[in-house]
């Protein structure tokens, strides 16, 4: 079964450069999220999608943050401009959004900002 | 809003001890879906288990949690650790709207 694709798994970037993660969802699944993980803040959601509509995104990320979803099979999470402390993991969930909503992870994407 | 609190941040044990990580959670809806998920070092989160009946026992690869709506609680239980156990869980609930997980606690098994 195809799972969340997550494109690419690492990034290394400069301060001040523009980058673009992607994430391709299980096929059929409404509900998309972004989330950054760190080892002190722990999962924290960046945006959330149900049918491409984007129904939150995360206040504290607005600003270098933008999170889009053309389509049903694709979405892409834009840091303009980077900084340091963009270093993560950016990991893409997708679920059902009915029913049984475990959202499904893909492998992320490890973002290192120099 | 919905919210879900993981009161342990790290937990140690020695290998063949039982597990207890706490979950406890606050939501509007009368019948929230619950979650655990795993992650292993270099990995992503994966389902553990999941409920949605009150009372019930529900497993899966060793461990077991049991959804009580009168305490708002779904803990994580293993009768015997193992040292592959070592990873970061995450208790997860939602309502039918967005999916909110916990801070996580890591869990640590030693010989």
């Amino acid at each position: 079964d195809a799972g969340v694709t997550q494109t690419p798994r690492h990034e290394v970037a400069e301060k001040g450069q523009t980058i673009i993660l992607k994430c391709e969802p299980v096929s059929g699944h409404n509900d998309l999220f972004w989330y950054r993980q760190t080892k002190i803040q722990g999962l924290e959601l960046l945006s959330y999608f149900r049918s491409k509509s984007l129904m939150e995104d995360g206040g504290a990320f607005k600003d270098r943050f933008k999170a889009e979803m053309l389509n049903s099979s694709f979405s892409t999470l834009k840091i303009q401009p980077t900084e340091p402390k963009d270093s993560a993991v950016y990991l893409c969930a997708s679920s059902p959004g009915t029913g049984d909503q475990a959202p499904l992870f893909g492998e992320g994407t490890r973002l290192s900002v120099l | 809003g919905d919210s879900v609190t993981q009161t342990e941040g790290l937990v140690t044990l020695t290998e063949g001890l039982p597990v207890m990580l706490n979950c406890t959670y606050q939501t509007i809806y009368s019948n929230p879906f619950l979650f655990w998920y795993v992650q292993h070092l270099n990995e992503s989160p994966r389902l553990l288990l999941k409920s949605f009946t009150d009372n019930k026992r529900t497993e899966h690869q060793g461990f077991h949690a049991t959804l009580h709506k009168s305490s708002s609680s779904f803990h994580l239980q293993k009768s015997s650790a193992q040292l592959s156990d070592s990873a970061l869980y995450y208790c997860a609930l939602t309502g039918g709207y967005k999916v909110v997980f916990g801070s996580g606690t890591r869990l640590l098994v030693s010989p």
